[in-house]
């Protein structure tokens, strides 16, 4: 089956700096790759998705890249907000999986004054 | 977007009661809903798949006697902790797909704790 890594597990950056959260995944098949917030306690809130016929995706301060080839995708924040602060958990899920997402593992996002 | 209910919210119970996890998609049909457990500081674990009309599908190493899942019509999909006990203690979720391709909606979560 699918397995999916996220790195770092913890994130601390100043506001107005940038975040960049990383995935891998195994199954070279996986062709959705979504990014989700939860804040604490909380349901998560889809906040961008990308689909392996495209290799990059940006929605005003948040955008991902996917690399097929090296079965990786990133999220990228620019000017960076308190309020972004949440975990974020990538997912990945197989053509075919019928949305049966694999998620990674969650980091954990702050973001300072 | 599509909102899916989740009910109730916080559960408390004493250990060998069952609890039963409500899921329901408001706005839209849903023949397949999800049902994750998140314990804290962790990722969403699937649980199984809900299928409409049919058997769920299990993930491997959750138990199906355990962990009931009943999925009687489009829109609701129910989840049932029978004889729980404190290491059931955890947050589960649910999660439904409406028509457009591959976006999932979660529920708002069951924090469900035994004593």
């Amino acid at each position: 089956g699918e397995n999916v890594e996220q790195h770092p597990s913890t994130l601390s950056v100043q506001e107005g700096d940038s975040a960049v959260i990383k995935c891998t995944y195994s199954d070279s098949a996986s062709n959705y790759f979504p990014w989700y917030k939860q804040e604490l306690g909380k349901r998560p809130q889809l906040i961008i998705d990308i689909r392996s016929n495209v290799g990059e995706k940006k929605d005003q301060r948040i955008a991902v890249t996917l690399n097929k080839t090296a079965k990786h995708f990133s999220l990228h924040i620019t000017e960076t907000q308190p309020e972004d602060s949440a975990v974020y958990f990538c997912a990945a899920t197989p053509r075919g999986g019928g949305n049966k997402l694999t998620f990674g593992t969650g980091t954990q996002l702050k973001v300072e004054l | 977007g599509a909102v899916v209910s989740q009910h109730p919210s916080r559960v408390i119970c004493k250990s060998g009661t069952s609890v039963k996890i409500e899921c329901r998609s408001l706005d839209f049909q849903a023949t397949t809903m999800f049902w994750y457990r998140q314990f804290p500081k962790q990722s969403l674990m699937l649980m199984a798949t809900s299928n409409e009309g049919s058997k769920a599908t299990y993930e491997q190493g959750v138990e199906k006697d355990k962990f009931l899942i009943n999925h009687a019509s489009l829109t609701l999909s129910t989840l049932t902790v029978t004889s729980a006990h404190p290491e059931d203690s955890s947050f589960y979720i649910c999660s439904a797909r409406d028509r457009a391709p591959r976006e999932l909606f979660f529920g708002s979560g069951t924090q469900l704790s035994v004593l």
